[in-house]
């Protein structure tokens, strides 16, 4: 069983759409992390929430921690062809190492 | 460098063979672990390294799978008698002080295949 559960698996949309994606859980977070990984690289974190209903913007992106801090979601406004690529949610349990859900593979097209 | 380096960035081997993969930390950073991502099965935890002591290695899929640390610096993991099931990307991080809040930096990964 997958602790962390991404949807959609992929995504495929034109410049200027709008997009959610969603990262859920039964398990209950003290934080929760995005990251986004480009084809060749490492992932590279985005964004982490900690509070329960919390909402951080990152200039098009706005991800929101839910209000019992068992899920997030990552809405991207006007999206462009450089918002392509693989988008991780991860939360660290044992305090070391991250466990990441299997992402939601982002396509942009001009 | 400014960022995690690993290397080589590719290696195919032959199964059966043994083969090692390097990573080098940001300085300074104390912590480092190992990641390998496949299509399957997303990306996994494999072990985390807090100086040259591996306190958790829980992730090691098998005994054929260890890895090492020398001078709180540098670090090698090494897969003995490759399967062509090892053939993913196996991607290094290094941490600050390696707590729950200390962000996590990535290389850009070694793509192993075996044939």
């Amino acid at each position: 069983t997958q602790l962390l559960e991404q949807s959609p698996q992929f995504l495929s949309i034109q410049e200027g759409e709008n997009l959610t994606v969603y990262c859920n859980s039964s398990s209950v977070f003290s934080s929760l992390q995005w990251y986004r990984q480009e084809p060749g690289e490492g992932p590279v974190l985005l964004v982490t929430v900690v509070t329960g209903g919390e909402v951080k913007k990152l200039k098009r992106l706005t991800f929101q921690f839910g209000d019992a801090r068992k899920d997030s979601s990552l809405h991207i406004t006007a999206a462009q062809p450089g918002d392509t690529g693989l988008y991780l949610c991860a939360v660290n349990q044992a305090g070391t190492a991250l466990i990441f859900g299997k992402g939601t593979t982002l396509s942009v097209s001009s | 460098g400014a960022g995690v380096s690993q290397s080589p960035s590719n290696k195919v081997t032959e199964k059966g063979k043994d083969v090692e993969l390097r990573c080098d930390p940001i300085s300074g950073h104390t912590a480092l672990y190992w990641y390998r991502q496949s299509l399957g099965q997303g990306l996994e935890f494999l072990i985390y390294f807090q100086g040259n002591s591996a306190p958790d290695k829980s992730g090691l899929p098998s005994d054929r799978f260890s890895a090492e640390r020398t001078g709180g610096s540098v670090s090698t993991l090494t897969i003995q008698r490759t399967q062509q099931e090892d053939s993913a990307v196996y991607l290094c991080a290094s941490s600050f002080t390696g707590g729950p809040g200390d962000t996590q930096y990535f290389g850009p990964g070694t793509r192993l295949t075996v044939l």
